[in-house]
């Protein structure tokens, strides 16, 4: 089944130490968006792509950094820059506007 | 900038009952897309129903209807019938080149 897949699904880091979010798609979308969620703030845009080797700052994208090599993968690293980093993180992908997006599971990051 | 404003944090409603939650968007564009979300506890988000903005005729998937105010920037969800496993977050979101979310309204369904 077509779709897509976030890993870990809780993940737990000292603070300082960089992390990295993993996202896949097999959906052949062209565009993929990562989200961070805070309770009370619904979901805002860290970073999306819309085609392969480039991509766009969201609203809130310090501390973060993305890279997007081939269209199935988009990881987040969350550096040790972003000074409140424990969120639920999700990762979506999309192949038109109309469509809407597709979401991955999330990722639960607790920095301690 | 696009924005958009849920001004309900928590909705209530009975089962079998109907409810409307609510939200506007600002936007400099005229064509985009509007959408409603659904986050249950597992987190995971549901497409819910989606709009075009140059159709004037309201969308409708089953007992999801939504009530789309172009000129007024409007976007309200109503829900009929409601059921227990509509209990959930709702978000509601607007997309051009980007979607961006809303802050979300808390329904709760009560037997």
């Amino acid at each position: 089944d077509g779709g897509i897949t976030q890993s870990p699904k809780y993940l737990f880091r000292k603070e300082g130490q960089n992390v990295t979010l993993s996202c896949e798609q097999n959906l052949n979308h062209d565009a993929m968006y990562w989200y961070r969620q805070d309770p009370g703030q619904g979901l805002r845009l860290i970073y999306y792509s819309q085609i392969v080797n480039d991509f766009q700052k969201g609203d809130i994208a310090e501390g973060y950094s993305v890279s997007r090599e081939k269209k199935e993968s988009f990881p987040l690293t969350v550096t040790s820059a972003q000074k409140n980093p424990t969120a639920f993180y999700l990762c979506a992908s999309s192949i038109e506007g109309w469509y809407g997006y597709t979401f991955g599971s999330g990722t639960r990051l607790t920095v301690v | 900038a696009q924005t958009v404003t849920q001004s309900q944090p928590e909705m209530s409603v009975q089962e079998a009952e109907t409810v409307t939650l609510s939200c506007t968007y600002d936007t400099s564009e005229s064509d985009y897309y509007l959408f409603w979300y659904k986050q249950p506890p597992s987190r995971q988000m549901i497409l819910v129903i989606r709009q075009e903005a140059y159709k004037q005729q309201n969308a409708t998937e089953n007992r999801f209807s939504v009530n789309f105010q172009k000129a007024a920037k409007s976007f309200s969800l109503k829900i009929s019938d409601s059921q227990l496993g509509d209990a959930a977050m709702y978000f509601c979101a607007h997309n051009t080149d980007k979607l961006i979310f809303g802050t979300g309204t808390r329904l709760q369904v009560f037997p």
